[in-house]
């Protein structure tokens, strides 16, 4: 069964730099999205990415934060300067179309930032 | 403001029963909503899907209700397993845009042997 892989599973990191999380999508996927989880907290949207370009995003995808489709399969999301608080588990995601259908998950990179 | 609500943050239940899980939303008109299953440091997996007009909806073992009036959906699992522990996740889309979820904080299920 087709899924979405994310890399790397760890990551740790200094404060003020910058890291580049990947993510593959489910192949004939349109959509595709990042989250994040802050330990113990819910799941929380950050942006979503549809036609090589964003469609949404949250507050708390500001101006450090970039996402990039460099190729037909990867999917990244950046992160310019890193911050203590940046530190969660960072969930991509993709959906087959526009319609209000399942997202699948990867399993997660989980960035620890010192 | 929109809010979703898993009214318990852990439930503990014997082997072979039934877990009920709830999930209560306010200032949503969702079409649809979603349950997913989270184990410890993974991503969440999907369960099920319920539209509006669907009251009910069975997976196996898993059933969930969708209540618009009571802005409530239950879900539950029978003849539950120590492999059910897990935290299950309830989640809402915005209504537009790109359709992203919402989601609870969820609710972590211990089935005891």
């Amino acid at each position: 069964e087709p899924e979405v892989t994310q890399t790397p599973s760890h990551q740790v990191t200094q404060m003020g730099q910058e890291v580049i999380l990947r993510c593959v999508p489910i192949s004939n996927h349109l959509y595709f999205y990042w989250y994040r989880q802050i330990l113990g907290q819910k799941v929380e949207f950050l942006v979503s990415f549809y036609n090589n370009e964003i469609s949404e995003k949250s507050e708390i995808f500001d101006d450090q934060f970039s996402v990039e489709r460099p190729d037909g399969s990867n999917f990244t999301l950046k992160i310019r300067s890193t911050k203590l608080e940046d530190s969660a588990m960072y969930f991509c995601a993709s959906k087959l179309g526009r319609a209000r259908e399942t997202q699948y998950f990867g399993p997660g990179t989980r960035l620890l930032v010192l | 403001s929109q809010k979703i609500e898993q009214n318990s943050e852990a439930l503990n239940i014997q082997e072979g029963k039934t877990a009920t899980l709830t999930c209560n939303y306010t200032n949503y008109s969702p079409a649809y909503l979603q349950w997913y299953r989270q184990d410890p440091g993974r991503g969440p997996v999907f369960l099920l899907l319920i539209r509006e007009n669907e009251k009910e909806k069975r997976k196996e073992r898993l059933k969930v209700t969708f209540d618009t009036t009571l802005k409530q959906s239950l879900f539950h699992i029978t003849a539950s397993q120590p492999a059910d522990s897990a935290t299950y996740l309830c989640a809402l889309d915005d209504g537009a845009g790109s359709y992203q979820l919402t989601f609870g904080k969820g609710t972590k299920l211990s089935v005891i042997p």
